[in-house]
């Protein structure tokens, strides 16, 4: 069983607040990544990690940013929530470049 | 990535064997097939993965065709727990190439 985890698993916010998403992971996983949701759609992948100190972008424009300091840990931050920010985000976690990826809980956003 | 096409939903009866298939008609050799599903929003549940041989482990079966232009997922004895969303995904493995792209995938539901 994998162990990722996300908090805070909801959170409601007032627009223009900054927020840090924080996600874990104890597997020594070097890649990590980052994929957001809204309610029945398709999963987007907004930001990926291959290790330390290395981020990329990814297939969805986001204006999140996201830090890679320590293998374990992989925070997303958003400097100035906006109601469109609204959404579910997932952070995953692989071992190797072919095998699983693990999902944690994810984390419910809601901006006012 | 190639594209995958996968029909929205499937109905299954409970202690039935649900298959669900996946056309991947333009994937390359080095490509592979994964599964994933997602129950209710949670975050995604890796399941399997294969290159061209036929797969399986505890929780399901993975049949790629000859020409690997098709696969089916076969879950052989499904239970209303099994009800999800489930994603099929051909990827290139390796190094900085290895993320998931999400599709629609197919909405499985068992049936009592």
């Amino acid at each position: 069983e994998a162990d990722i985890y996300q908090t805070p698993r909801y959170l409601v916010i007032g627009t223009g607040k900054k927020i840090t998403l924080e996600c874990s992971q104890t597997m020594g996983h070097d890649k990590m990544y980052w994929y957001q949701q809204d309610p029945g759609m398709e999963l987007h992948l907004i930001h990926y990690s291959y290790g330390v100190n290395s981020t990329e972008k990814g297939d969805l424009s986001s204006e999140s940013t996201v830090s890679r300091i320590r293998t374990e840990h992989f925070p997303l931050t958003l400097e100035s929530a906006r109601p469109s920010h609204t959404s579910q985000y997932l952070c995953a976690s692989s071992a190797t470049d072919r095998g699983p990826m693990f999902f944690g809980p994810g984390t419910r956003l809601t901006v006012l | 990535d190639a594209k995958t096409t996968q029909p929205p939903s499937m109905d299954c009866a409970e202690g039935r064997a649900a298959n669900l298939p996946c056309n991947h008609s333009t994937i390359s050799g080095n490509e592979y097939v994964y599964w994933y599903r997602q129950i209710h929003s949670q975050g995604p549940q890796y399941i399997i993965h294969g290159l061209k041989n036929n797969e399986t482990n505890e929780m399901a079966s993975l049949i790629i065709t000859e020409d690997r232009k098709s696969s089916t997922l076969i879950l052989p004895h499904a239970t209303l727990r099994d009800t999800a969303v489930y994603y099929c995904i051909a990827t290139v493995g390796g190094g900085s190439n290895y993320k998931l792209t999400f599709g629609k995938g197919t909405l499985l539901t068992v049936n009592p």
